[in-house]
């Protein structure tokens, strides 16, 4: 079945780091990828998105590339703030699946200043 | 922000009871779906709805049912709630006209199975 695998965490950076949580992804056919963000108490929230190969997804100055034949979809921020702090989820929908998310397990960031 | 509600927002029970959680939406899309969110475990589809009266099971359905009789509402039953039952449960809703739409996530309901 599908999979998203993303690294453990938790990660702890210093602000104004550079980061990166890295994304990989099983599944057949050409599924669209996301990654969502979790702030401290609060539901998951759209980060950015991505949905055929090479195409940059891009916000808040995070960005991913759709990478189909590492079938990667790594998430980077060239300088990160205390406000990062979140946990991130990568995820993968698939046509004929009643846009149903998969997610992976989620990364725990922490930015201290 | 998507006009998504759940409630309760938390919730204690003992073992044995029937719980039930609401996830009320105001923007008519037509996807629901219920997930539950663990430590180690990221979120796992429980149930999900693409109409009313519509609806299929997730990775993780077993005992948990479903309905949705409007198109406002999802409801989550837990038949006779357990310990492993305890997690933060999420609502999320899409439009679903395609694979890069966005899914719009209520603030979770935290339930204690005791």
């Amino acid at each position: 079945g599908d999979s998203v695998t993303q690294m453990e965490g938790p990660v702890t950076l210093s602000e104004e780091a550079f980061l990166t949580i890295n994304c990989t992804y099983t599944a057949t056919g050409y599924p669209s990828l996301f990654w969502y963000v979790q702030y401290p108490g609060e539901g998951l929230q759209l980060l950015l998105k991505a949905t055929k190969a090479d195409d940059k997804g891009s916000n808040k100055g995070f960005e991913a590339t759709y990478r189909k034949e590492t079938t990667s979809f790594h998430l980077e921020k060239g300088s990160v703030q205390v406000s990062d702090s979140a946990v991130y989820f990568c995820a993968l929908k698939k046509g004929g699946s009643n846009y149903k998310l998969t997610f992976g397990k989620g990364t725990l960031l922490t930015v201290n200043p | 922000d998507a006009g998504i509600t759940q409630s309760p927002r938390h919730k204690v029970t003992e073992t044995g009871t029937p719980v039930t959680l609401r996830c009320h939406q105001t923007e008519n899309h037509r996807y629901m779906y219920w997930y539950r969110q663990d430590p180690g475990h990221g979120l796992r589809l429980i149930h999900y709805s693409y109409g009313v009266k519509d609806t299929d099971k997730g990775e993780v359905s077993d005992g948990y049912s479903v309905s949705r009789s409007k198109t406002e509402d999802f409801l989550l039953t837990l038949e006779s709630a357990t310990s492993s039952q305890t997690s933060v449960y999420f609502c999320a809703i899409s439009g679903g006209q395609g694979l890069d739409t966005e899914a719009f996530f209520g603030q979770g309901t935290r339930l204690t199975v005791v």
